[in-house]
Order: C-alpha cells, then structure tokens, then sequence
C-alpha cells in the first residue's frame, strides 16, 4: 500500500474564502481520486486527478468551485472556492494501485487521512 | 444510476459472535469489491478486496461474493469492541475510470 498525506489535516474558514488542500504520496501513481464526506454521510467522488490532463468531474461538482492540479506522479492539490457552510465536510484524496493481472477494473484505492473542514 | 446499498445498522453483536454486513450492488458487470473500515474522526481503511465468485478468508474476516445475486458480504469472526466502526461496501463501475461507488455503510457494535 501506498503511504498518503494531507495537509491541513483541518481547518476553520470563513464564508466566501477558499482553501487549498495538499495530497501527498510516497510513491508515484497514475490516478488520484479527490472525495467528500459530509457529516454522518459516505462518500462521494468529486473528481478524478491524472497526471498531465484535466481532472474528470462527477456531476455535480464543478472546476470552478473545486479546481484541481496534479503537477506530478506524487502530488496533487485540491481547492474548495468561495466557500459556504455547505462545503463543511472532511475531504479525502486516494490512490490507486493497480493488480499485475491486467484485468480491467478500479482496483484498490488507498485514502489519505482526510482534511476535515469546517465553514463558518 | 449505479448504486450500492447497505443497511445502516447498528448492527449490534456481542463480543465473541460472528458478525455478518451485507451489500448489494446494480451494476451488474461490476468486477470488483471493496470493503472498508471507517473508525469514527478517520479515513477508510481497506481490509478485504474480492473479485471471483465463493469466499476470501483473511484473518477474522472473510468476504462473500455473489455475482448472480449481485451481493457481497462481510463476515467479523470473534467479533471484538475494537471492530466497532462503520463498515464501507464499495464497487467498481464497469464503465470503469477506475472508479468506486460506496454504500452509506453499516455501523457494528460489539459489546463486550
């Protein structure tokens, strides 16, 4: 497995503020995953993250609200823009790492620790 | 819109008894499954992954899949209150993008 970080591990944002979080890995991936978890709720993917090309958006999250980058095999940052109460929530990054069989298919994915945001 | 379900429990056992989770899934070309363990204030942790119709044993736990029925189940052999946690079903689409779909998840208490 792969070892994940994430920064911050939390914070408390005022409304209309945006606020960056860092993903980290110890070791190179193709695919990171960006997810959000609201309270008391499971999660929900908000985009794909591939090295080298735009990020894939689920629907109903947008590149606007949530622009992303992904500069490197080991690195990826996630950015919730101009901020509501609404986006309280923790938000996770994950990697995949792929089995040897070449069958197709999601494969494992590893979360980070998660950054837990709250939006005053 | 490709779901999976779970019951939202708790899920209560005592300690020592088998603890059985359910999942069931729609996307029917669905090829692999995921289970995760989620302690209250941290991220999922995987603990099985199955891909193949039967049973996969690891330690206490062991996974059940059942393609047909489009169902996957979770058994906690000797059940400990350090299992209490909410248990995450989740499903590759076969669409793939390599993504997952996840349960709401099932929350087990184990009482001492």
């Amino acid at each position: 497995s792969a070892v994940i970080s994430q920064k911050p591990s939390r914070d408390i944002c005022q409304r209309g503020t945006s606020l960056t979080i860092q993903c980290q890995v110890d070791s190179q991936v193709t695919m990171m995953f960006w997810y959000r978890q609201q309270p008391g709720q499971s999660l929900t993917l908000i985009a794909t993250a591939n090295q080298g090309s735009e990020a894939t958006y689920e629907s109903g999250f947008v590149i606007d609200k949530f622009p992303i980058s992904r500069p490197n095999l080991t690195f990826s940052t996630l950015t919730v823009s101009n901020m509501s109460p609404e986006d309280s929530s923790i938000y996770l990054c994950s990697v995949a790492a792929f089995r040897t069989s070449g069958k197709l298919g999601t494969d494992t994915q590893y979360f980070g620790p998660g950054t837990r945001l709250t939006v005053l | 819109q490709k779901e999976v379900e779970q019951n939202s429990g708790p899920l209560s056992v005592p300690e020592g008894a088998i603890a059985s989770l359910n999942c069931t899934y729609s996307d029917r070309g669905s090829q692999s499954f995921f289970w995760y363990r989620q302690y209250s204030g941290k991220s999922p942790e995987l603990i099985m992954s199955i891909y193949s119709n039967g049973d996969k044993e690891d330690g206490r736990f062991t996974a059940q899949l059942n393609k047909a029925s489009q169902y996957v189940s979770l058994l906690i052999r000797d059940s400990q209150p350090s299992d209490s946690a909410t248990y995450l079903c989740a499903v590759s689409l076969m669409d793939s993008s390599y993504k997952l779909i996840f349960g709401s998840g099932t929350r087990l208490l184990v009482r001492p």
